[in-house]
């Protein structure tokens, strides 16, 4: 069974700092990872997906993450933070024919100025 | 902009009432699900639907009673709720069930159940 761990629950950044948001899968078949963003009192966003394309995935308001097999990790990063990216961040993992999409605890982000 | 809207973004309910929570997606899609996102706890699978049939129970209570008449609404109806059932619970849809594609969410349904 695939499953996705976040490591921390909360990461602080000052603005202009880079973003390092961690997630770790797990799954026996090759996965389909995904993150997600949730803004205060909305719905999920989707950030970005690795579809087994491109290793190095950009996604949009500048986040990008990385597949790595060797490391079964799908790390999410931003070079430079900015006040409007705290949000709670969803690291995501579907494999085969199915409609399961599991979702780790999430990362809530803070950013100082 | 989302294509999922969600009705009523904001519920207050006691144990004996029923109410319904409702969905629409503008996209077009054939897939719908509920989850439930409660704090400090992942995202919940409660419900799927493709194509307006039910394809997933994920061992939700008889408390919860989904309906999707057609692939662009879906509806859960609720009754005789406990509080530890107060939580987000959000509407998405996806254009099929295969793996790559996206799943859309609505901006959820914040229940609190007294």
């Amino acid at each position: 069974a695939q499953s996705v761990t976040q490591l921390g629950s909360h990461v602080s950044v000052s603005e202009g700092a880079l973003v390092l948001l961690r997630c770790n899968y797990s799954s026996s078949v090759p996965p389909y990872l995904f993150w997600y963003v949730q803004y205060p009192n909305q719905g999920l966003q989707l950030l970005l997906k690795y579809t087994s394309a491109a290793t190095l995935v950009k996604g949009i308001n500048g986040f990008e993450a990385e597949f790595k097999k060797s490391e079964t990790s799908f790390h999410l990063t931003k070079p430079s933070a900015h006040m409007s990216d705290a949000a709670e961040y969803f690291c995501a993992v579907i494999t085969g024919n199915t409609d399961k999409l599991i979702f780790g605890t999430g990362t809530r982000l803070q950013v100082f100025p | 902009e989302t294509g999922v809207t969600q009705t009523p973004r904001h519920l207050v309910m006691g144990m004996t009432n029923k109410k319904s929570l409702k969905c629409e997606q503008h996209l077009g899609h054939n897939a719908m699900y509920w989850y439930k996102q409660s704090a400090k706890k992942p995202l919940e699978l409660m419900f799927v639907y493709n194509f307006k049939e039910q394809t997933e129970n994920n061992s939700v209570p008889s408390r919860f009673s989904p309906e999707c008449p057609n692939s662009s609404h879906l509806f859960l109806h609720l009754h005789t709720l406990q509080p530890e059932d107060s939580a987000l619970y959000l509407c998405a849809s996806r254009r099929d069930r295969g793996t790559q594609e996206t799943q859309y969410f609505g901006p959820g349904t914040r229940l609190l159940v007294l």
